[in-house]
């Protein structure tokens, strides 16, 4: 079946630009999980839904950041005034249930380059 | 202190040699933890869960030690396949995951 999609894969803006980053779930998972990684880094969290919940966005490295699912499948992650150091590998996970011992499921990843 | 370290590596082996990782955590109360594959510009994969009492994959065997809180990967008879980055993952009570940054095997004939 179809896994978790993300677009675009890549994008290139200018600095002060805003971004929008798109993620597809597996159908019918409750969660979701946005993460950060940087080059040589581990994914960071930054935020997670459960359902069309943000139960937690304590990862999200400032204001210009911002994720919604509004009706609890596709999401978006937005990014206000891009700055340099915002350039990484933006990845949306999913899974089937809320729990932590459920597997996560990775999409692609949107590779941002902030110039 | 990072919550979850990892030795970054390259860890550089032959073909067939056994290779073994570690995963040290601060969180006395980390509760999950997982081993995830991460190929060149891929997404991580899910390789396997921990438990307590240990387990075993094929070649792949993951072990939790509590009482010095650390994880350890296992591999056995390696492979040029698998060539990649291993993350550990530990969720410290809750359902925010910690990743570490990942240590690299490199397989060479």
């Amino acid at each position: 079946g179809a896994g978790v999609s993300q677009s675009p894969r890549y994008k290139v803006a200018k600095r002060g630009q805003d971004v929008a980053l798109r993620c597809d779930p597996i159908s019918g998972h409750v969660s979701l999980f946005w993460y950060q990684q940087a080059l040589g880094q581990g994914p960071e969290f930054l935020t997670y839904f459960q359902n069309e919940a943000q139960l937690d966005k304590s990862g999200l490295p400032s204001d210009r950041f911002f994720a919604e699912r509004p009706e609890g499948s596709v999401s978006t992650l937005k990014i206000q005034r891009t700055q340099q150091e915002d350039s990484a590998v933006y990845l949306c996970a999913s899974s089937s249930r809320s729990g932590p011992t459920d597997t996560q499921y990775f999409g692609p990843g949107t590779r941002l380059t902030v110039l | 202190r990072k919550e979850v370290e990892q030795d970054p590596g390259p860890f550089n082996v032959p073909e067939g040699a056994t290779v073994a990782f570690n995963c040290t955590y601060s969180n006395s109360a980390s509760q999950s933890f997982f081993w995830y594959r991460q190929d060149c510009r891929k997404e991580p994969k899910l390789l396997m869960s921990v438990y307590s009492s240990g387990n075993e994959d094929g070649r792949f065997t993951a072990q939790l030690n509590r009482a010095s809180q650390y994880i350890s990967l296992l591999i056995r008879d390696s492979k040029l396949s698998d060539s990649a980055t291993y993350l550990c993952v530990v969720f410290g009570g809750s359902y925010i995951p910690t990743f570490g940054r990942g240590t690299s095997l490199i397989v060479h004939p």
